[in-house]
């Protein structure tokens, strides 16, 4: 089975800041197709998680240019910049090279 | 607009069983694989089990195979989750999820709680 592991579990951020959160894999995510299913998510509170990435740097329909993908292999990264309010909450990686992994999750929240 | 609703959540003792459903509109549910994910209390997501749009490929978590078993009815547009000899640790929200080329569309989830 593939783990995913997400740093950091928690990270604080004044709103207009920066931000990144790692996911690594125990194994790489290069399909035989030569395609990277690696994914990101956003779960605001109370809500199902939405997609924001697909395919480690593609923006999924409606989600910012704040937003940004990338990595390769076993080591991705997204970054988010400018945050918003809306942007709070718990981020996920997930993996389908592999059936389905998600990370851990990292909690966005005000500092 | 695409939809799905998941049902058939509830209080279940140790060892039995339930039944949930997810109902799907707004796209055309016999081209699609689904999904079913869970969360426990206050925890993360974990991927429980895959349907081809036909039925032909089917996976599961090593947590929940030989107990859980996915399907589908396409002509009702439903997904099932049947699940059995139910654990406290299978206690969670469970979420069905469209998966086309992206897994893009999730309900709101149907609570089970597995406790004596």
């Amino acid at each position: 089975d593939v783990l995913m592991t997400q740093t950091p579990v928690s990270l604080p951020v004044s709103l207009g800041g920066q931000v990144s959160i790692s996911c690594r894999s125990s194994q790489s995510l290069v399909h035989s197709d030569g395609n990277t299913y690696l994914h990101w998510y956003l779960q605001k509170p109370g809500q199902s998680p939405q997609l924001l990435i697909y395919r480690v740097s593609n923006r999924f329909s409606g989600v910012p240019d704040r937003f940004s993908g990338s990595g390769s292999g076993t080591d991705f990264t997204l970054k988010i910049s400018r945050v918003e309010p809306e942007d709070l909450g718990v981020y996920y990686c997930l993996q389908s090279t592999h059936l389905w992994t998600f990370g851990g999750g990292t909690k966005l929240e005000l500092k | 607009e695409v939809q799905l609703v998941e049902s058939g959540g509830g209080l279940v003792q140790p060892g039995r069983s339930l039944k949930l459903s997810c109902v799907a509109s707004g796209f055309t549910f016999s081209n699609y694989g689904m999904n079913w994910i869970r969360q426990a209390p206050g925890k993360g997501l974990e991927w429980v089990a895959y349907i081809s749009s036909g039925s032909s490929y089917i996976y599961y978590a090593e947590t929940v195979k030989g107990r859980f078993t996915i399907s589908r009815d396409n002509a009702k547009n439903t997904l099932y989750l049947q699940m059995t000899s139910l654990r406290s640790e299978d206690t969670a929200l469970y979420y069905c999820a469209r998966q086309g080329q992206l897994m893009d569309a999730w309900g709101q989830g149907a609570s089970v709680t597995v406790s004596s």
